[in-house]
């Protein structure tokens, strides 16, 4: 019931290429679901998230779909960069930051 | 400070061993959470602080595991008697409240050897 899953595992786009990362949860109280990026020896950062009274969030180059019937959402990002290679994590949540279930991460990578 | 800062990066200590890991979150945040993170996987949700008390700590594994957080700014994160599937990296996060963005420092890399 708490259980995040996300994929692909990894991912390799052309630079200026659509990456598309999926997550599905299974838990309907949570109310969050937030994107965080990490690079290598760092600690991850928050990139974009949406709440379920909305169906798509858009921030520069980043979009979030979100589909509540069938407990699933996205992570599109458009003119993907080779400075976007990253592990990508999804995560579920209630109350916002507090105790969030993450997925196992994508590990993308920008060819140039 | 202007992040999270987590002390020290890298922890390499023998099994059985007292290890305590430091976390100063961004100053004025009350909420702070520690999470670990296993080679390959998302971080897991070990224990949450508002201020100086552990609201919940539902994600910690086992009684080896205790946090505090005695003057609701800086957390101590402490493990005995350590065992090899404890390593990990451990990462610690603060919030302004708890119901807005969380911010993760860089996180200690814990190795049991």
């Amino acid at each position: 019931q708490q259980q995040v899953k996300q994929s692909p595992q990894s991912l390799i786009v052309q630079k200026g290429g659509i990456s598309i990362i999926n997550c599905a949860y299974e838990n309907t109280a949570f109310d969050y679901f937030p994107w965080y990026q990490q690079f290598p020896g760092k600690g991850p950062a928050l990139l974009i998230a949406i709440r379920p009274d909305v169906s798509e969030k858009k921030e520069g180059r980043f979009t979030i779909s979100f589909n509540k019937s069938a407990k699933q959402f996205s992570l599109h990002i458009m003119d993907s960069q080779p400075g976007d290679s990253a592990t990508y994590f999804c995560a579920g949540g209630m109350d916002s930051s507090y105790k969030l279930i993450f997925g196992s991460g994508t590990r993308l990578l920008v060819r140039p | 400070g202007a992040g999270v800062s987590q002390t020290p990066s890298n922890k390499v200590t023998e099994k059985g061993k007292y290890v305590e890991l430091r976390c100063d979150p961004i100053s004025g945040h009350t909420a702070l959470y520690w999470y670990r993170q296993s080679l390959g996987q998302g971080p897991e949700f070990l224990i949450y602080f508002q201020g100086t008390g552990a609201a919940d700590d539902s994600g910690l594994p086992n009684d080896r595991f205790f946090a505090v957080r005695p003057e609701g700014s800086v957390s101590t994160l402490k493990i005995q008697r350590t065992e090899r599937g404890d390593s990990a990296v451990y990462l610690c996060a603060s919030s302004l409240d708890g119901n807005t963005e969380a911010f993760f420092g860089q996180g200690t890399r814990l190795t049991v050897v």
